[in-house]
């Protein structure tokens, strides 16, 4: 079975440029997340989606950040204008069912806002 | 957001040694969740906790869910050079379906 998959794997932009982030999640599982991990902290969630639906969004920073799930397969994570302090891993996890413990993560990719 | 309480935050110990670290958190959780990570990956789990009092091992891995549900432990025996990467515990609640995830230890092991 294969892996969450997320591109790009790196990522360097200047500060107030766009910049998008693309994952596809194990075929067959519902939910997708994204998290996002500043250096030297564990994973945040910024949103979660239950197939094309959005269940929380509360973390997200609404104002820059964006999220959509069209088909309710792959997932594409925007952020636009970026700043400074968004130099982080962006993570995406999916799972199939309700257990915790069936939640598995992609690679991540790495932001560098300069 | 809030992040549970992960001590040590780093620990550099030599092959062989045993490995304790611990995660506290100011809020009851239904489930514990202990994850490895490693560069330019993303977290894999090693062990899930479903009980209070609950002693679950992986391995040379073991680990324990709090009688108050609010910390979790993680023992690592006889280290081996592979073990370095950070190790995250994480909450879930189960009525949000999300999880909340500690600050990390680092552990290194020298040969």
């Amino acid at each position: 079975e294969a892996g969450v998959a997320q591109s790009p794997r790196y990522k360097i932009i200047e500060k107030r440029q766009s910049v998008a982030f693309w994952c596809n999640p194990i075929s067959g599982h519902a939910t997708l997340y994204w998290y996002q991990q500043i250096l030297g902290q564990g994973p945040k969630l910024l949103i979660q989606f239950q197939n094309n639906g959005v269940v929380d969004d509360s973390q997200l920073p609404k104002d820059r950040f964006s999220a959509e799930r069209l088909k309710g397969v792959d997932s594409t994570l925007k952020i636009q204008p970026a700043k400074l302090e968004d130099s982080a891993v962006y993570l995406c996890a999916s799972r199939r069912g309700l257990a915790a413990d069936e939640q598995f993560f992609g690679p991540g990719t790495r932001l560098t806002v300069l | 957001g809030q992040q549970l309480n992960q001590s040590p935050q780093s620990m550099f110990i030599q092959e062989g040694e045993d490995v304790s670290m611990n995660c506290t958190s100011s809020s009851i959780f239904n489930t514990w969740l202990w994850y490895k990570q490693e560069p330019g990956e993303g977290p894999v789990l090693l062990i899930a906790l479903y009980k209070a009092g609950e002693l679950t091992s992986n391995g040379r891995l073991t680990a324990q869910f709090g009688i108050t549900r609010k910390d979790s432990f993680l023992n690592i025996s006889a280290s081996i050079p592979s073990d370095v990467g950070i190790y995250f515990c994480a909450g879930h609640t189960g009525g949000g379906n999300k999880l909340t995830f500690g600050t990390g230890t680092q552990l290194k092991v020298e040969l």
